[in-house]
Parts: structure tokens; sequence; C-alpha cells
């Protein structure tokens, strides 16, 4: 089945303490990019990937990081999470025809 | 990055009546459009999506519509059924950053019984 995998689904953690969130696709896509969700401020980007080794910023970079090693993977890294990053992660890829998959999302609450 | 504007924040209609949701983009180099669908709890879903080469696109009770003069574009359902009620995001695309989009805030709608 086409998809597009995160993990975790749900995450609490401390101020501070590193994380990893993982996104994988299995459709063979090129792009893929990292969104978050807050209410009443919709989807907003935090960084996107063309290909591999290829990673730029979204709107709102700040206190995340990415890597793209594979094809299907692109990871979400928190080195010092803060309590503002709590949110609703979103993993999207495309094929290169502008239309965007979506993961099934992860809420993250930093304490 | 650019601005989408999305109207109305909140909709309310009764079950068989219509609802429009619009936007307007400012990137005069934008040229895709979609549309997606978010249940509560649930990953947003493309329902439909228009082109700039393309001024209407009908998909049974969905539609689309486009004005690249005037820069907006706007999502039209006909009679409704409680299962649209969702919210609903329109997106356009960023120009010179490959596939990126950008996101209107959304529209919460709901369709009563």
């Amino acid at each position: 089945e086409a998809q597009v995998t995160q993990n975790p689904r749900y995450l609490i953690t401390v101020t501070g303490k590193k994380l990893t969130v993982t996104c994988s696709q299995n459709m063979n896509h090129e792009y893929m990019s990292w969104y978050r969700q807050d209410p009443g401020l919709g989807l907003r980007q935090i960084y996107y990937s063309m290909n591999v080794e290829v990673t730029d910023k979204g709107d709102v970079p700040e206190g995340y990081k990415v890597s793209r090693k594979e094809k299907r993977n692109f990871p979400l890294i928190l080195e010092s999470p803060s309590p503002n990053q709590t949110s609703l992660y979103f993993c999207a890829s495309s094929p290169g025809t502008d239309t965007q998959y979506f993961g099934p999302g992860t809420r993250l609450t930093v304490l | 990055g650019e601005n989408v504007e999305q109207h109305p924040s909140t909709l309310s209609v009764q079950e068989g009546d219509s609802a429009v949701i619009k936007c307007t983009y400012s990137d005069s180099a934008s040229n895709y459009f979609p549309w997606y669908k978010q249940e509560l709890g649930k990953r947003p879903q493309l329902i439909i999506d228009i082109r700039s080469n393309v001024g209407e696109k009908k998909d049974q009770r969905i539609a689309v519509t486009l004005n690249k003069t005037a820069k907006h574009f706007s999502l039209h359902i006909t009679e409704t059924q409680p299962e649209d009620s969702a919210v609903y995001f329109c997106a356009a695309s960023i120009s010179n950053s490959g596939y990126a989009l950008n996101f209107g805030k959304g529209t919460s709608l709901l369709v009563t019984p």
C-alpha cells in the first residue's frame, strides 16, 4: 500500500531533550516536506527536500533540523525542544506533480 | 512566504445547501491551487486541485474556480451532507521552491441535518 508513515504518533517530552520524528514514504517520491499545524494558523512549512542531500528552509525552520540521506526517509530533528514547539506535525511527499500526500501526523507536547 | 488569505474561518450551512470558501493569494507566479479536507484527528486529504491554465474544474458535488487576474480561487460544494463537515484548507504553490505550498488558515465547515 502506497503511504507516508510517521513515528511516533504521539510524544510527550521535556524541554531540552533531543528528539527525532521519523517520516518514511514507499512511493519513490523525490519531494518531501515537514509542516506544523497550530490552531488558527493553518499549516506552516518547516523544511522541504527536493531530493537526496537537498534540503531547504520553509517558513518556520528555527529550532528544527532535517536530513535526507535516503530517498524514502526525511526525519525531523529537534535538538533542544521548547514548549513553543508543542504542535501537530505532518510529513508530506510529492511525486513531482505538485500534489502532496500527508502522513498521519505526530502530536508533540513539550513540557 | 507569500500569503494565502482564506475566508470565512467558520461556515455553517444546512444539509442540502451550497457552501463557498474563498481564497486569495499574492504570488503572481503561483500556478497550482489544491484544496484539502481535514476531518477531526486526521491528516489533510486532497479533494480537488486546479492549475493556472484552467478556469474551473468540477468533480461531482465539488468545484473549484480560479481567477488569475484577480488572484483568487474558490471552492464550491453543492448539496452539502453532514459528512462534508470538516476543516478545509486552500493552498497555492510557491514559485522557485520546488513543490512547496502556502496554505490558508482553514475554514471550519459545519453541515447541520
